[in-house]
């Protein structure tokens, strides 16, 4: 069964550093790759997904990721973090039967 | 409206009833799933619906749990004589379905809390 990693349960960065948190998937073959943001009581927002194609993904609020198949890894990346971007963030896989399948999860805090 | 909506957004109920969790899909979209997400399980995948029929509910815990689709939209998801573990944050997303090809993407509700006591 395929499964996903978030490594790191709980990240602190200063506002306006650089970001990148960390996904392993466990499955055979390339899955469809997402990750997602939830703030405290709301839902879960997609940031950006890869599928196919540039392993390179440009997402919504400045955030990119990138998929590098050697190493099953899909990890988030943003150049200067804001306070808004203090969040839950989950990377997902959905292997072609439309469940996803979640990290734990990486609780992001933000220090002004 | 624009999103999926849920309702109720909060519930707390006693150990050993029935409720009820209601989730308004994306107008248009013709999946729909639920989730949950709980603090020792993380975010676990329920059920799927394409259309009214369920594809796919191989997650769905016990049979205590059931859920239905009518007229391709509004989805009810059941939890018959709840148990304290069955507290946990339920999550409605909904997508295209078939004609959203490749990588279709879900988009969430804010999901409805629920707490047995």
């Amino acid at each position: 069964a395929q499964s996903v990693t978030q490594p790191d349960i709980h990240i602190t960065v200063s506002e306006g550093a650089s970001l990148e948190l960390r996904c392993n998937y466990s499955y055979g073959a390339t899955p469809y790759l997402f990750w997602y943001v939830q703030s405290p009581g709301q839902g879960l927002q997609l940031l950006l997904k890869y599928f196919s194609g540039d392993t390179l993904v440009q997402g919504i609020k400045g955030f990119e990721a990138e998929f590098k198949r050697s190493q099953s890894s899909f990890n988030l990346r943003k150049p200067s973090v804001h306070w808004s971007d203090d969040a839950d963030y989950f990377c997902a896989v959905d292997t072609g039967r439309r469940a996803l399948t979640f990290g734990s999860g990486t609780r992001l805090q933000v220090q002004p | 409206g624009a999103g999926v909506s849920q309702s109720p957004s909060n519930k707390v109920t006693e150990k050993g009833k029935d409720v009820e969790l209601r989730c308004d899909p994306i107008s248009g979209h013709t999946a729909l799933y639920w989730y949950r997400q709980s603090l020792g399980q993380g975010l676990e995948f329920l059920i799927y619906f394409q259309g009214n029929s369920a594809p796919d509910k191989s997650g769905l815990p016990s049979d205590r749990f059931s859920a239905e689709r009518t007229g391709g939209s509004v989805s009810t998801l059941t939890i018959q004589r709840t148990q304290q573990e069955d507290s946990a944050v339920y999550l409605c997303a909904s997508s295209l379905g078939a004609s959203g090809g490749a990588a279709d993407t879900q988009y969430f509700g804010p999901g409805t809390r629920l707490t047995v006591l």
